[in-house]
């Protein structure tokens, strides 16, 4: 089992809809959780981090947090053709490695 | 704004050639990361540094060494190139991850070994 696991994709969503990113994780002492976007070619840029269950709102962006079921998600609402990108999660115990997904591919047409 | 340096974009080398990554980064960060990424397999640490002449091997070190002789410097070092090697490299740094939010990553150095 992977540490960190993602469905690849891609992920197609027509332009102003919800686009849904989920990602799970397999170690229950994960405590800190990381969204990142990378653009074909570019390195990857962090979009959220969240620690505490439940949810963290970012403008157009929303991540959620179940340590129970160890999920986490990220929702683009209002999505855009140029949040097309690959978008990788990332998992840390206590310290300050951080565990990545494959990353998913989404799509957002217009 | 945090910057992580990467001193290539794009490098060729030859098989068996000793290469030299470079990374430097200006936001006095004390951690500082090298990691390869391939299609499907994702972003793979190959060591990590938490301090001047510290480091620590990642899930991937084999046929790499990494220096740090200045908190501002991590460098990659691929002691004989191969063709398994030809990758996308990626330097990050951080503060401790719980107060910053995570890394930064360099622009990344695509390496094609021939």
């Amino acid at each position: 089992q992977k540490e960190v696991e993602q469905n690849s994709g891609p992920l197609s969503v027509p332009e102003g809809a919800i686009a849904s990113l989920n990602c799970t994780y397999s170690d229950r002492g994960s405590q800190s959780f990381f969204w990142y976007r990378q653009y074909s070619g570019k390195s990857p840029e962090l979009i959220m981090f969240i620690y505490s269950n439940g949810d963290k709102e970012d403008g157009r962006f929303t991540a959620q947090l179940n340590k129970a079921s160890q999920y986490v998600s990220l929702l683009i609402r209002d999505s855009q053709p140029s949040d097309s990108a690959t978008y990788l999660c990332a998992v840390s115990r206590n310290t300050d490695k951080l565990i990545f997904g494959t990353g998913t591919r989404l799509q957002v047409f217009p | 704004d945090v910057k992580v340096t990467q001193s290539s974009r794009y490098l060729v080398k030859r098989t068996g050639e000793k290469v030299f990554l470079e990374c430097v980064q200006d936001m006095d960060h004390e951690n500082m990361f090298w990691y390869r990424q391939d299609p499907g397999l994702g972003l793979r640490l190959i060591y990590f540094s938490y301090d001047v002449k510290m480091k620590e091997k990642g899930d991937i070190p084999e046929g790499y060494s990494v220096s740090r002789e200045k908190k501002e410097r991590f460098s990659l070092i691929l002691e004989s190139a191969s063709t398994n090697q030809t990758s996308m490299y990626l330097c990050a740094s951080s503060f401790l991850l719980r107060d910053s939010g995570g890394y930064t990553f360099g622009s990344g150095t695509r390496l094609t070994v021939v």
